[in-house]
């Protein structure tokens, strides 16, 4: 079974710097996808970023970015020149097939002005 | 496009009674998939529809069940509430091509409070 772990319950960033979360996952399937979800005081899950396994280049979407890491089944998010809008939980998940998707238990971002 | 649109978006019942929770997918999405938020367990697949179809499930009991309609609205219901039903309660819709994920998209979530 797929498994997927956020190891920093908590980060906190001060405004305009750059913040780091990471994410391990497990799998023995090759054909997969990656997500990062962000999920503000007001409980909706918005989309961050997205990866898929067989594409080497890592994701950018403007100031986020993520490292993957395929063989060491990594895949962390860096958030370049934090906003205060960055305050949110941020859940890694993993998508295989079925319309499921597995969640990390997720890391909770402050960002302090 | 609209977005997922979930209605409602608070519901208080009591232990044993039952709730139909509804949500809307994004125009054009054909997969639904709902999700249990709770403080101790996380975010907990609990099935997916596509076009009228359970095609999987989680590990919930069979007091949670789905079903998903022609216009690919899909509703979800939980029979004879317990306590720790109390959760936030997510439908995502997605617009899945063949050998390939397409992202889920979530709605605002329906919280219910289970007395």
């Amino acid at each position: 079974a797929q498994t997927v772990t956020q190891s920093q319950p908590e980060m906190s960033v001060q405004e305009a710097e750059t913040v780091t979360l990471s994410c391990t996952y497990d799998t023995s399937e090759s054909n997969y996808y990656l997500f990062w979800y962000k999920q503000p005081p007001s409980r909706q899950m918005i989309l961050v970023i997205r990866q898929e396994a067989y594409k080497q280049q890592n994701a950018t979407e403007n100031r986020f970015s993520v490292n993957f890491q395929k063989a060491a089944k990594s895949f962390s998010l860096k958030i370049s020149d934090s906003q205060l809008g960055d305050t949110a939980m941020y859940f890694c998940a993993f998508y295989n097939q079925g319309g499921k998707l597995i969640f990390g238990q997720g890391t909770e971002l402050s960002v302090k002005p | 496009k609209a977005g997922v649109t979930q209605t409602p978006r608070y519901l208080i019942k009591t232990r044993g009674q039952q709730v139909t929770l509804s949500c809307s997918p994004i125009s054009g999405h054909r997969s639904v998939s709902w999700y249990q938020q709770t403080p101790g367990q996380g975010l907990q697949f609990l099935f997916e529809y596509f076009s009228e179809t359970q095609r999987n499930k989680g590990n919930f009991p069979g007091r949670f069940s789905g079903r998903q309609f022609s216009n690919s609205r899909s509703e979800m219901n939980v029979s004879t509430l317990e306590l720790g039903d109390s959760a936030l309660y997510l439908c995502a819709s997605s617009a899945p091509r063949l050998g390939a994920a397409e992202t889920q998209y979530f709605g605002p979530g329906t919280r219910l409070l289970v007395l």
